[in-house]
């Protein structure tokens, strides 16, 4: 069975300055497709950033970039120019590639920004 | 542009009751599926539905029914209320068009005590 690690149950961050959040995750398949979900207070669940795994590239959208190591099954968010909006709960999700609507998430990194 | 409606947002339960969380979507998405969230636990899919008439279970199925007559809507049943499903509930949907990299669209979620 596939399973999500965040090892990083709270992580904080100066404003303006670079954080990174882990995740590993464990899989036999080949294909498959990765997400990192924000979750502010407001409880909103929204996507931050996506990988498809037969891409090497990795992802970025705008302040917010991945490291993808596919060999070593690891999925990291980097947050440049940490802003205090960033203030959330992060959550790394998995899914297969024929699995339309199965995420498998991890534990969250609830991230603090400080003033 | 609704999305993803979720009703109620907060439910309180005795022990033993029953009652249904309801969802629905007005973007036509094939997908639809039922998570928990529960500290330290990250999301953790209930039941999900590939479209209308078929369901299956996810991970944490025990205690909750589902059924999908219609493409819209997608309704928890909570047979008899447990404390242990205390949680905040999200319902999410996505569409089986590009269903390899789309995100799932969620609702706002419902927080629900079992007394």
């Amino acid at each position: 069975a596939q399973t999500v690690t965040q090892s990083q149950p709270e992580m904080s961050v100066q404003e303006a300055e670079t954080v990174t959040l882990s995740c590993t995750y464990d899989t036999s398949e080949s294909d498959y497709y990765l997400f990192w979900y924000k979750q502010p207070p407001s409880r909103q669940m929204i996507l931050v950033i996506r990988q498809e795994a037969y891409k090497q590239q990795n992802a970025t959208e705008n302040r917010f970039s991945v490291n993808f190591q596919k060999a070593a099954k690891s999925f990291s968010l980097k947050i440049s120019d940490s802003q205090l909006g960033d203030a959330a709960m992060y959550f790394c999700a998995y899914r297969r590639s024929n699995q339309g609507g199965k995420l498998i998430f991890g534990q969250g990194t609830e991230l603090s920004v400080k003033p | 542009n609704a999305g993803v409606t979720q009703t109620p947002k907060f439910q309180v339960l005795k022990t033993g009751q029953s009652m249904t969380l309801q969802c629905a979507q007005d973007m036509n998405h094939e997908y639809m599926s039922w998570y928990r969230q529960d500290p330290g636990m990250g999301l953790r899919l209930i039941h999900y539905s590939v479209g209308a008439g078929i369901t299956d279970q996810g991970e944490v199925p025990n205690g909750y029914n589902v059924s999908r007559s219609t493409t819209e809507d997608f309704p928890l049943r909570l047979l008899s209320a447990a404390p242990s499903q205390t949680s905040v509930y999200f319902c999410a949907s996505s569409p089986k068009q590009g269903i390899y990299n789309s995100p799932l669209h969620f609702g706002n979620g419902t927080r629900l005590t079992v007394t």
